[in-house]
């Protein structure tokens, strides 16, 4: 099985910042690879897909970027809205693996 | 609007059995792959079962192989995830998801709000 490492497990940041979460595979995945966003209480959605694509309606402050085994999702000037857990998920081999989520908090 | 609405869930003993449906709306359902993932309390999400768009083609994860299996009724518009030999660490919120076909991958793009399934004497 391919593993997903996701670091930080956790993060605190400010309104406006700039945030970065990493995941790392443990082979080479060719960008097949997603970041899902979920909300306490909420089902995940999907933010961006094929590493750097962003999904239909989400905001264009959120952006992925990476390839081979190296992955990340950077939000911009973080809003009161993103609060949330963010997990990254590779599909280009099965068993479908998540990483293990990174929980974000305001400041 | 693509909606998918799980139903089924709720407390069954460890060793008993237990079926999941999904109803999809909002979209052509036999178009599109679908898949089960599941998330134990406060813990992280894990893949359970994907089908194809005809039901030809199912995969599993190694731990419900064998137990789970998943189906469909394209005249229904209707995903199942019949789970047998159930065991305390099947617990978990169990999500319905579409897979659409991106540029050579199939990607999970929309999700129920989930079925809690706890599995407890």
């Amino acid at each position: 099985d391919i593993q997903m490492t996701q670091s930080p497990a956790s993060l605190s940041a400010s309104l406006g910042e700039t945030v970065t979460i990493e995941c790392r595979a443990s082979e080479d995945i060719y960008n097949g690879l997603a970041w899902y966003q979920q909300k306490p209480g909420k089902s995940p959605q999907l933010l961006i897909y094929n590493a750097n694509s962003l999904h239909t309606g989400v905001p264009s402050r959120f952006s992925g970027s990476g390839s081979g085994t190296q992955y990340s999702l950077k939000i911009n000037s973080l809003q009161s809205e993103d609060v949330a857990s963010y997990f990254c998920q590779q599909y280009y081999d099965y068993p479908w693996t998540f990483g293990g989520g990174t929980k974000l908090e305001l400041k | 609007e693509v909606q998918l609405v799980e139903s089924g869930g709720g407390l069954v003993q460890p060793g008993r059995s237990m079926k999941l449906s999904c109803a999809a709306s909002g979209f052509t359902f036999s178009n599109y792959g679908m898949a089960w993932v599941r998330q134990a309390p406060t813990k992280g999400l894990e893949w359970v079962a994907t089908i194809s768009y005809d039901g030809s083609s199912t995969y599993y994860r190694d731990s419900v192989k064998g137990r789970f299996t998943i189906s469909r009724d394209n005249a229904k518009s209707t995903l199942y995830l019949q789970m047998n030999s159930l065991r305390s660490e099947d617990t978990a919120t169990y999500y319905c998801t579409r897979e659409r076909y991106y540029r050579g991958y199939y990607v999970m793009d929309a999700w129920g709000q989930g079925a809690s399934v706890t599995v407890s004497s």
